[in-house]
């Protein structure tokens, strides 16, 4: 079945950066964009960005532009999303997510079990 | 960037009750919106796209309805399992693709 695992729990500093991982399994790596969405404590859902697993072009949020890079290596069908500049507003859980069902609208009928990144002093 | 705006913040009903979850889009997105079921400590799951459509798995009790700026989510005989908070997403111009803040359903 589709899978996607991602990496595991994150503290940084501020003004480091963090690089989480997003691992698809049971289907295709190539078929499907991987979007990455992100969610503060409490807070609600917020779309970061997507890449073109087959292109390798990414598309990001205007507010993560400069400070967000999304990157895929298909030859172990995983997606890398770098955060860098890291704040105390970037404590959040983040998601990557794809659209199988409808491939060709990005909604989300797969989703990661997130990974938590903590920014502290 | 269009703004999602959903109503009520929160939505008190009892089980086996009806609920009608609302989301305004601040232009229109013709049909091109989803929602999303979260339950604490769970990824959201897709319950609708295309505004209408359901997703594979989610009960006929969930429907969507609305195109342009304004859409209900209604959820029909509510039970136990479907409270949790929901979220609307719209894809029609993006980037970025944005969410309201959200409707908590809760248990009356």
């Amino acid at each position: 079945q589709v899978k996607l695992v991602q990496s595991g729990v994150e503290v940084r500093k501020p003004g480091t950066s963090v690089k989480l991982s997003c691992k698809g399994s049971g289907y295709t790596f190539t078929d499907y964009h991987i979007h990455w969405v992100r969610q503060a404590p409490g807070q609600g859902l917020e779309w970061m960005g997507r890449i073109n697993i087959k292109s390798g072009v990414p598309n990001y949020a205007q507010k993560f532009q400069g400070r967000v890079s999304l990157t895929r290596d298909t030859s172990v069908s995983t997606v890398y999303m770098e955060l860098s500049g890291l704040k105390s507003d970037d404590v959040a859980v983040y998601y990557c997510a794809i659209s199988v069902e409808s491939p060709a609208v990005p909604s989300y009928d797969h989703w990661g079990q997130g990974t938590l990144v903590t920014v502290s002093p | 960037e269009i703004v999602m705006t959903q109503s009520p913040g929160t939505l008190s009903v009892s089980p086996g009750e009806g609920a009608t979850l609302s989301c305004r889009a601040s232009q229109s997105i013709n049909t091109n919106l989803a929602w999303f079921q979260q339950k604490p400590g769970q990824a959201p799951r897709l319950l609708i796209y295309g505004a209408s459509t359901r997703a594979s798995g989610i009960p006929a009790r969930f429907s969507g309805s609305g195109s342009g700026t304004d859409f209900t989510l209604t959820i029909s005989s509510l039970q136990s399992e479907d409270f949790a908070l929901y979220y609307c997403q719209q894809y029609n111009n993006w980037p970025p693709i944005t969410f309201g803040q959200g409707t908590r359903l809760e248990i009356k």
